[in-house]
């Protein structure tokens, strides 16, 4: 059980187009969900958290305009990166945490590479 | 605000050798620890888990960590290293809502 997904696994996208990342908990219902990216070896950083229902709060110099998180359902939320640049390269993980747990265990999904042209 | 120390950046060990992987945190209250681990291109899986009870934690494929509150440790440790263990492997406590993670350490095993 826990089981997360991500879709795509990999995606490459010209300079200046959005890329949608999908994150989706199988098996649970998830009332907080969590997006993370990883630059090669390197750890997690956190850059929002979503809440179904309610507007994601953003981590400080996370840019919320160009990140944009939907949180609509309680298995699904989703990160469109708008107008994406190289920079914008990297690996996002999602993760999402059951709505009833206590622990503050969070479940993580695959990842998503990102290569922007 | 809470924080987590890797020490370690890299580790090898011997196939079939001990292993242990250092973790320090910093967190006011009691923490809730947990050991990750992440194959190259891969998300995390989760190993093992401290709330409270037993310092001495158990997890899967082996693994354990104990938890020393005098230290703000939580090491984790296998007896026999296998080469299929290679990875990074990632420390993290939880603060409320978000796991903050230390640096990783990816550990190289020879065979």
């Amino acid at each position: 059980g826990a089981v997360v997904s991500q879709h795509p696994s990999w995606v490459i996208c010209k300079s200046g187009t959005s890329v949608k990342i999908e994150c989706r908990s199988l098996d649970f219902q998830a009332t907080t969900m969590f997006w993370y990216r990883q630059f090669p070896k390197q750890s997690l950083m956190l850059m929002a958290t979503s809440n179904e229902g309610s507007k994601a709060t953003y981590e400080q110099g996370v840019e919320k305009d160009k990140f944009l998180i939907n949180h609509a359902s309680l298995t699904l939320s989703t990160l469109t990166v708008t107008s994406a640049h190289p920079e914008d390269s990297s690996f996002y993980i999602c993760s999402a945490r059951p709505g009833l747990a206590v622990s503050y265990e969070q479940y993580f999904g695959p990842g998503t590479r990102l290569t922007v042209t | 605000a809470q924080s987590v120390t890797q020490p370690d950046i890299h580790i090898t060990v011997s196939e079939g050798a001990s292993l242990e992987l250092r973790c320090n945190y910093s967190y006011g209250a009691t923490p809730y620890l947990f050991w990750y681990v992440q194959s190259p291109g891969q998300g995390l899986q989760l190993l093992l888990k401290y709330f409270s009870g037993d310092t001495l934690v158990q997890g899967i494929k082996g693994f354990e960590a104990e938890f020393k509150r005098s230290q703000s440790s939580f090491n984790l440790r296998k007896p026999s290293v296998h080469w299929s263990d290679a990875a990074e492997y990632f420390c993290a406590v939880s603060a409320g809502n978000m796991l903050t993670f230390g640096g990783g350490t990816r550990l190289m095993v020879k065979p």
